[in-house]
């Protein structure tokens, strides 16, 4: 069965700094995609950023870029520049990919402070 | 244009009684998830659906029945709640028209078993 880890249950950062988020995932599939969703405190999960496996070149959107290794099963999240507003949960998800119908494997989740 | 909404926000049970939670999508979404998030466990799918009239269970599904009569509706019933089911509950939605379709979260129920 396919599993996902966030073995960092806090990190924290100094506003306009860089921090990275570690995801390891495990899956015997070579066709699959991953998401990284924040979970402010009001709850909401939204969308970060998402990485086809088949793609080699990295995702980024705006501050946030991903580091994809498919080799080694690592999917971190880096966030430049980071901002108050980003203070968060962050989780890391697994999709199988075609007929998995979308279901989502979630890791544990990793709880960012951004310090003024 | 609303998006995924979900009713109610929060609700207290007693131990034995049965209640329904209420996700509604405005968006024709074909696939809708019911998902329970627990601390330090992430967030877990109980059931989904992958079009009006169909339900499928998911990682954790016992204790939870679902329906799906009507496209833009999907409903997640707890026959006899017991304080495990103490949680906070997500819906989501997602058109599905490709492999890498995103999920659409709803702002969650929390729900507390006492």
């Amino acid at each position: 069965a396919q599993t996902v880890t966030q073995s960092q249950p806090e990190m924290s950062v100094q506003e306009a700094e860089t921090v990275t988020l570690s995801c390891t995932y495990d899956t015997s599939e070579s066709d699959y995609y991953l998401f990284w969703y924040k979970q402010p405190p009001s709850r909401q999960m939204i969308l970060v950023i998402r990485q086809e496996a088949y793609k080699q070149q990295n995702a980024t959107e705006n501050r946030f870029s991903v580091n994809f290794q498919k080799a080694a099963k690592s999917f971190s999240l880096k966030i430049s520049d980071s901002q108050l507003g980003d203070a968060a949960m962050y989780f890391c998800a697994y999709d199988g990919g075609s007929g998995n119908t979308g279901k989502l494997i979630f890791g544990q989740g990793t709880t960012l402070q951004v310090k003024p | 244009n609303a998006g995924v909404t979900q009713t109610p926000k929060f609700r207290v049970l007693k131990t034995g009684q049965s209640m329904t939670l209420l996700c509604a999508q405005d968006m024709n979404h074909e696939y809708m998830y019911w998902y329970r998030q627990d601390p330090g466990m992430g967030l877990r799918l109980i059931h989904y659906s992958v079009g009006e009239g169909t339900t499928a269970k998911g990682e954790v599904p016992d204790g939870y029945n679902v329906s799906r009569l009507k496209k833009q509706n999907f409903l997640l019933g707890l026959e006899s709640a017991a304080p495990s089911q103490t949680s906070v509950y997500f819906c989501a939605s997602s058109p599905k028209e490709s492999d890498a379709d995103t999920q659409y979260f709803g702002p969650g129920t929390r729900l507390t078993v006492l």
